[in-house]
């Protein structure tokens, strides 16, 4: 059983520009959520999605989207980045349920804005 | 509003000395109390889930409980390798059918040889 993994491991990108982040989530898992994690900070929810729709939002703007595929992968997009927006990115796959689902996360992507 | 807060911030502990985190929240709909570990640069370890008041859980050195108004993480005996940041999150409903994780700022521990 593979774990979650994320590319690429660094980016950086300047302001105004567009970015998309890649995620592959542990096979049988239904679900992938994203997490945005600055410095010092707790992790905090972007998005989920759940069998290749998006079924839940946090307080980010609509420039924050996300696709997931059939073959369990995910993708972040971010267009028109800003300077506030550098930060480790995270996502989590799970395989959902009413309980017992535990989100396993990636290693993230280090976004930097300059 | 939905809320997690982690104590202490830092906590600095000598091999062997033993102590707790802790993690209040005031949440409508729990689903589920989640612990991490978080190494520098690395995304979180997935350590415990609590559903239940009174619920206990235990791995090697550490066991996390469960009250109806916060959590603790209580750490035996720490080694050097014990030394990362722990994240305590909590899992609601964010929509029909969906949940998210509600994060803390998490405890910083760092034990000293």
């Amino acid at each position: 059983e593979t774990g979650v993994t994320q590319s690429p491991t660094h980016l950086i990108k300047t302001r105004g520009q567009q970015v998309t982040l890649r995620c592959s989530s542990q096979s049988g898992h239904n679900t992938v959520s994203w997490y945005q994690q600055a410095l010092g900070q707790g992790p905090q929810f972007i998005f989920q999605y759940y069998r290749e729709e998006e079924n839940g939002r946090g307080n980010f703007p609509p420039r924050f989207s996300g696709l997931q595929f059939p073959n369990y992968s995910s993708e972040l997009n971010v267009n028109a980045l800003e300077l506030d927006d550098s930060a480790l990115y995270l996502c989590a796959s799970s395989l959902l349920r009413e309980r017992g689902e535990t989100q396993y996360f990636g290693p993230g992507t280090r976004l930097l804005v300059l | 509003e939905d809320q997690v807060t982690q104590s202490p911030e830092a906590l600095r502990l000598q091999e062997g000395e033993s102590s707790s985190l802790n993690c209040s929240y005031t949440v409508s709909g729990l689903r589920g109390l989640f612990w991490y570990r978080q190494d520098p640069g690395k995304g979180p370890e997935f350590l415990f889930t609590l559903y239940s008041a009174g619920e206990e859980k235990e791995k090697e050195r550490l066991k996390a409980t469960l009250t109806k108004k916060e959590s603790f993480l209580h750490i035996t005996a720490p080694k050097p390798e014990d030394s990362a940041t722990y994240l305590c999150a909590v899992r609601i409903k964010s929509g029909a059918g969906s949940y998210q994780l509600t994060f803390g700022k998490g405890t910083k521990l760092s034990v000293i040889p």
